[in-house]
């Protein structure tokens, strides 16, 4: 079953680090362009980051950009964003997803989600 | 930053009759547009991608059009589990954006 599950969600404080997990089932996440989009509560969706198909090209939003790392290690299947100076505009359901694209360098659409972690960045 | 402006910002309907959302773009993004589902406590779920190309699995009852800057999701009959918020996405240009959503309710 073709799926991706996120850990490593939690409270952390203003100013603190934390990292998070996808991993993937199903498929190769070598071949895959991944994204992390994320939600406030009760707010809208936004995207936060991307690594493409090969890992070797990301984007981030203007939000996270210095703050927000997309890393990957295919050997795990597993894709992880490391996140720095978090602060309380953070705070939100880190989802991430595949692109439905399996052409190189292109972006179609997320076709998988995994269910979300919280994080909360409150002192 | 490419901005999207979706209308309504919520629809009541009744099952059964058809439902049109609209997604606006802040400047042309050829059909580079998606849509995607979000119930509750859910993640989003692909509905169509490229404006018009329905995602693996999605009912037929589900289509896209538009390309530009005018986009339209129409649900030609609205099932109970229809009943959702639906957000528009383009992938033109970095960074990807999403729509504020339209809320689909019972009426």
């Amino acid at each position: 079953q073709v799926q991706l599950v996120e850990s490593g969600g939690g409270v952390v404080q203003p100013g603190r680090s934390l990292r998070l997990s996808c991993a993937a089932s199903g498929f190769a996440l070598s071949n895959s362009a991944i994204h992390w989009v994320r939600q406030a509560p009760g707010k809208g969706l936004e995207w936060v980051a991307a690594t493409s198909h090969d890992g070797n090209k990301e984007n981030y939003a203007d939000s996270v950009k210095g703050r927000f790392t997309i890393a990957r290690d295919d050997s795990k299947d597993t894709l992880y964003l490391q996140m720095i100076s978090l602060r309380g505009e953070d705070t939100a359901v880190y989802f991430c997803a595949r692109d439905v694209s399996t052409k190189p360098d292109h972006y179609y659409g997320m076709d998988v989600w995994g269910q979300g972690t919280t994080v909360t960045v409150s002192s | 930053e490419i901005v999207l402006t979706q209308s309504p910002a919520t629809l009541s309907l009744s099952p059964g009759e058809r439902a049109t959302l609209s997604c606006r773009v802040s400047q042309s993004i050829s059909y580079y547009l998606a849509w995607y589902q979000q119930k509750p406590g859910q993640a989003p779920r692909l509905l169509i991608y490229d404006a018009s190309n329905r995602a693996t699995g999605i009912p037929a009852r589900f289509s896209g059009s538009g390309s530009g800057t005018d986009f339209t999701l129409t649900i030609s009959s609205l099932e109970p589990e229809d009943f959702a918020v639906y957000y528009c996405q383009q992938r033109a240009n970095w960074p990807i954006t999403f729509g504020p959503g339209t809320r689909v309710d019972i009426k």
